[in-house]
């Protein structure tokens, strides 16, 4: 298994555009998660999905939009980029809900909005 | 909603010392309370967590006491090696709740 994979790994964009994140698990959960970490900050939540279907805001949701095309896979888009998400994005997921779950990340996408 | 505070930020111990992590947190609704260790590089990994039913968990040279009533948790680790050299992230939640996340605590352990 895999667990959950996240593409690209590395991405430079100039202010002004757009791109998606994209995110694939495969240990069947029904849960996923976008969460976004800087020095100092720890890791905060974009948005997650509970279940498939639904999608909600976590933290700092502001200048991003999430899809949840299926059980699978979980995407993240930035559609005007902003220097201020410079950042490291991890998607995980989890068996059902964090609050009680192990949260499985993925490597890391390591975003630079110049 | 939850917040969740962790201190030290920075920690560093000598090979075979104990290290100590403190978080509080807010909401009294919140009942687990993981702990993610990051080494350099690499993605977050839970290395033990504990629910609110419980005082204290351990697993080998790690241990998390809880205390509900003053709202703290705290990480333990004993015989420090430098492999425990990681970024360290209390976090709290509960039944469907969201996780939330301290800052972190980066540790360092000296030969």
């Amino acid at each position: 298994n895999a667990g959950v994979t996240q593409t690209p790994k590395f991405q430079v964009l100039k202010t002004g555009q757009s791109m998606t994140l994209q995110c694939a698990q495969d240990m069947n959960h029904n849960s996923m998660y976008w969460y976004r970490q800087d020095p100092g900050m720890g890791l905060r939540l974009i948005y997650y999905s509970a279940s498939e279907g639904t999608t909600d805001k976590g933290e700092v949701p502001n200048g991003y939009n999430v899809s949840r095309l299926n059980k699978r896979e979980f995407s993240l888009r930035l559609e005007s980029a902003a220097p201020s998400q410079t950042s490291v994005y991890f998607c995980a997921s989890s068996e059902w809900g964090s609050g009680g779950r192990e949260l499985f990340f993925g490597e890391g996408s390591r975003l630079t909005v110049l | 909603g939850e917040n969740v505070e962790q201190h030290p930020s920075t920690l560093s111990v000598q090979e075979g010392d104990s290290a100590v992590i403190k978080c509080t947190y807010s909401d009294s609704a919140s009942n687990y309370f993981p702990w993610y260790k990051q080494e350099l590089g690499k993605r977050p990994q839970l290395i033990i967590d504990i629910r609110s039913n419980v005082g204290e968990k351990k697993d080998q040279r790690i241990a998390v006491t809880l205390n509900k009533t003053a709202k703290h948790f705290s990480l333990h680790i004993t015989e420090t090696q430098p492999e425990d050299s990681a970024v360290y992230f209390c976090a709290a939640g509960g039944g469907y709740n969201k996780l939330i996340f301290g800052a972190g605590t980066r540790l360092a352990v000296h030969p």
